[in-house]
Order: structure tokens, then sequence, then C-alpha cells
């Protein structure tokens, strides 16, 4: 099983509101990841987790707040989002933090998320 | 720093044939991963395929292949028997082994014609 579940598939948010985004896997992973996804763009690194701890921020704005509770979910706060932020925000999983072999990410299938 | 080039915004291929989708890269670290990512309409990312720096042989899972050479520093992608179901952005990405900095390309749409 290669499942990494996203929660919610869709958010419409004021710029006021505060939302979080939920991502979680049960395989046992020790790294996750957080991308920003615009429209006909790759993905662009957010955050990543290695061992339940911050190990990269792509220098991204305070507006978003990760947070890693424990080895199974990894969680993305948001709070006074600009509209420029809407975007399809992707959670993915790997086994291994590094060395060779079975470094693959798996990624759930994103939330969707509109700011208003 | 590590960079991804894929130049083919799009592609077209006909059902039932094969097509290959280009990738360089550029990076210092001697030791790294290279992935293949498939990604609907729907926004999900399918991992299709990887291969290691020191893979002495390319990679095939099914009906895809990865055309590595590591010299010209290249890990194209080849879909044998292009089904309609294909029809994609495709992205190539790669880590170095020390790190879990995963990168992308900007990726190819692919459509397959019936």
């Amino acid at each position: 099983d290669t499942e990494v579940t996203q929660t919610p598939k869709h958010l419409v948010m004021g710029m006021t509101n505060k939302k979080s985004l939920k991502c979680e896997q049960h395989m046992g992973h020790r790294a996750m990841y957080w991308y920003k996804q615009k429209a006909k763009k790759p993905p662009e690194l957010m955050f990543v987790y290695s061992y339940e701890k911050l190990s990269i921020n792509e220098s991204v704005p305070s507006r978003f707040s990760p947070e890693c509770p424990n080895s199974s979910l990894l969680n993305l706060h948001l709070h006074a989002l600009q509209p420029e932020d809407s975007a399809l925000y992707l959670c993915a999983s790997s086994l291994k933090v590094t060395g060779t072999g079975l470094i693959e990410a798996f990624f759930g299938q994103g939330t969707r998320l509109t700011v208003v | 720093a590590q960079k991804i080039t894929q130049t083919q915004p799009g592609m077209f291929v006909q059902e039932k044939e094969a097509v290959t989708l280009d990738c360089t890269y550029d990076t210092s670290d001697p030791s790294y991963g290279l992935f293949w990512y498939k990604q609907p309409s729907s926004g999900e990312m399918i991992f299709l395929i990887y291969q290691g720096s020191y893979d002495q042989q390319n990679a095939t899972e099914g009906r895809y292949s990865l055309n590595f050479q590591k010299a010209r520093k290249s890990a194209n992608l080849v879909i044998s028997a292009s089904q309609l179901g294909d029809s994609a952005m495709y992205f190539c990405a790669m880590r170095a082994y020390n790190n879990n900095d995963m990168r992308f390309g900007a990726g190819t749409r692919l459509t397959v014609k019936p």
C-alpha cells in the first residue's frame, strides 16, 4: 500500500481565516514533504520533515506553518493567506531520509486551495 | 544546487506507439536518484520509475523504461505501446542521496491520439 491521504480535497478560505491541511501516511515513512503547485507549473518544495523534525524550509512565508505531530501525520496551518497563495498543495512521503534506494516519494491527491 | 531540464513542453504520440520524454540534469552531488512522475488532470502525482546514479542497468517498470546516460546527464523516459490513459503531465525529478530535497523539472504534457 503506497497511500498518502490528504484532507480536505478542496478548500475555499477568506484572507482572514485560519485553516489547516492534513496529510497522513501509515507506511512507516520517515520523511514527509509539502509542495505547492500553481497551474501549469511543477511542484515547488516548501517544507521537509525528517524523523519528525523540520529539515528544510524553502523560505516560505510565515503565514504557512507546518507541524509534524507524529511520524504518520503532517499538517500545514494557514493564516492570513493572499489570493496568490491559491494553488494545489501536495503532501508526499518517502521511506528513507537519505541513502540509496527506497527514496522515491509517494504523493497524496492534493488539496486545491482557493483564497478569496 | 541541482537543476532539472525538460525541453519538451508538449508531445503527441499515436496510440500503441512508443514515445521518449527528455530530461537532463545538472548536479555537483556524486550520488543521486532520478525519478519520473505522471500527473493526470485530477492532480495526483503518480510515481512511475526510479534510477539510482550508481545503477549499472537502466530501470524498467512495465511499459516504462528509463534511458540513463550518466556521462551526458540525461534520464529520458520511454513509454512503450502508448495508451489513451497515458495522456498527462510527466515530471522528471531528482534528489541527492545525502538529503531529501527533491526538485522537479518543468514537465512535459503528453497527448496520446487514437
